[in-house]
């Protein structure tokens, strides 16, 4: 069974800063999730990836699969950009459907 | 296009009393995951379905819960004699295939167990 660590649990940053969180998983996958939950609960997939990189706007996900740990970087960060962002892995490694999260980061973005 | 939904968005009921919260999937996808999130804590996976079946039913905490999913679309998640443990934000999401696809999530159902 898969166990995911995210850190750090909550991080302040000021409008315009560099944002950088961290996710480390221990059992081998193909793809690992970054999602979004708003403050108001809704949850959205930012990323789904496998190797390298991807970048969407002002957020940037990268993986090392050897390593087994992935970071969400997020460039002039924005108090919009404030909520739980949260990584997930398959449940048992592999490319199983059925995931296993981290316990969010809790970001906050102050103008 | 629509998204996941989920019915009813909230949900009060007294314990011991049974509830159904349902899951109507993005169209075409195959792949129908349900989660729990409680107060304070992470996502927890409960039951995931590839059509109609569903091979992992591990996460499903008792024998009080329960879920089915009929057509390849529709879900229910029923939970039995509720208990204030029970109390939690409940997630669906799908996907159009099982494997490592990107999970479309639902805005989730609040249950409040008194």
């Amino acid at each position: 069974k898969n166990e995911v660590e995210q850190s750090p649990q909550n991080l302040t940053a000021q409008e315009g800063e560099f944002i950088t969180i961290n996710c480390s998983y221990s059992v081998g996958i193909s793809a690992l999730h970054w999602l979004q939950q708003h403050p108001g609960g809704g949850i959205v997939s930012l990323f789904m990836l496998s190797s390298g990189k991807k970048k969407h706007g002002r957020l940037i996900a990268t993986i090392n699969i050897q390593e087994k740990h992935s970071s969400l970087h997020i460039t002039a960060s924005h108090p919009r950009d404030s909520a739980v962002y949260i990584c997930a892995v398959p449940n048992y490694g592999g490319s199983q459907g059925n995931l296993i999260f981290g316990k969010g980061t809790k970001l906050s973005v102050k103008p | 296009g629509a998204g996941v939904s989920q019915s009813p968005s909230n949900k009060v009921t007294e314990k011991g009393k049974d509830v159904e919260l349902r899951c109507d999937p993005i169209s075409g996808h195959t792949a129908l995951y349900w989660y729990r999130q409680s107060l304070g804590q992470g996502l927890e996976f409960l039951i995931y379905f590839q059509g109609n079946s569903a091979p992992d039913k591990s996460g499903l905490p008792s024998d009080r819960f329960s879920a089915e999913r009929t057509g390849g679309s529709v879900s229910t998640l029923t939970i039995q004699r509720t208990q204030q443990e029970d109390s939690a934000v409940y997630l669906c999401a799908s996907s159009l295939a099982q494997g490592p696809g990107t999970q479309y999530f639902g805005p989730g159902t609040r249950l409040l167990v008194l």
